[in-house]
């Protein structure tokens, strides 16, 4: 099984900063990497997909970027609607394995 | 539009048996691999089951030969069978959808909480 580390746990960051997740699989997972956000109380949400690309309908300032073992993810500048969990997940055997996930709070 | 909704969580002893049911619609379900995905209180996301198209059944191992997942594509609903309950098995249980190619989960329910005590 393939082992996601996750960094930082935590992260404070004031609006309009640059913030920086990342994840390193045990393995190489070539791209099979994902981006989730997670509000309180709310399902996760899909952001980023095999490592790079966008999904549908969120903002450009989310991108992802690696692959083999080593994985970026980035909010170029914070908005207020983006205090959140990040989880990055691994997929590329079952089973899919998440990161511990990131919590982006407010300096 | 897709939407996913569980249904199905309660208050159960340890011991105890729960099915869980994940209705979908917007979306041909007979096409896509379905997952549920669990998260305790203040923890992180993990992965319990998978259903694929042909119907091959996927879990975790803290979860395997306790749990059946299984689908319905008839009634577009995916199912969650949970027996021999655990305290550790208390959590939020969310449905998801595989993204059409591609192996991230596109579209998840809004979750449904199972709580296993005495």
């Amino acid at each position: 099984d393939t082992q996601m580390t996750q960094s930082p746990s935590s992260l404070s960051a004031s609006v309009g900063d640059r913030v920086t997740i990342t994840c390193q699989a045990s393995q190489d997972i070539s791209n099979y990497l994902n981006w989730y956000q997670q509000k309180p109380g709310k399902a996760p949400k899909l952001l980023i997909y095999d490592a790079s690309n966008l999904e549908t309908g969120v903002p450009s300032r989310f991108s992802g970027s690696g692959s083999g073992t080593d994985f970026t993810f980035t909010i170029s500048s914070l908005q207020p609607e983006d205090f959140a969990t990040y989880y990055c997940q691994e997929y590329e055997n079952l089973p899919p394995f998440f990161g511990g996930g990131t919590k982006v709070e407010l300096k | 539009e897709v939407l996913l909704v569980e249904s199905g969580g309660a208050l159960v002893q340890p011991g105890g048996s729960l099915r869980l049911s994940c209705t979908a619609s917007g979306f041909t379900f007979s096409s896509y691999d379905m997952h549920w995905v669990r998260q305790a209180t203040g923890k992180g996301l993990e992965w319990v089951s998978t259903i694929n198209t042909p119907g091959d059944s996927y879990y975790a191992g803290s979860v395997k030969g306790r749990f059946t997942i299984s689908r319905e594509n008839g009634n577009n609903s995916l199912y969650l069978q949970m027996n021999r309950l655990t305290p550790g098995d208390t959590a939020v249980y969310y449905c998801s959808r595989r993204k059409w190619g591609s192996r991230a989960l596109d579209q998840w329910g809004p979750g449904t909480l199972v709580t296993v005590s005495s």
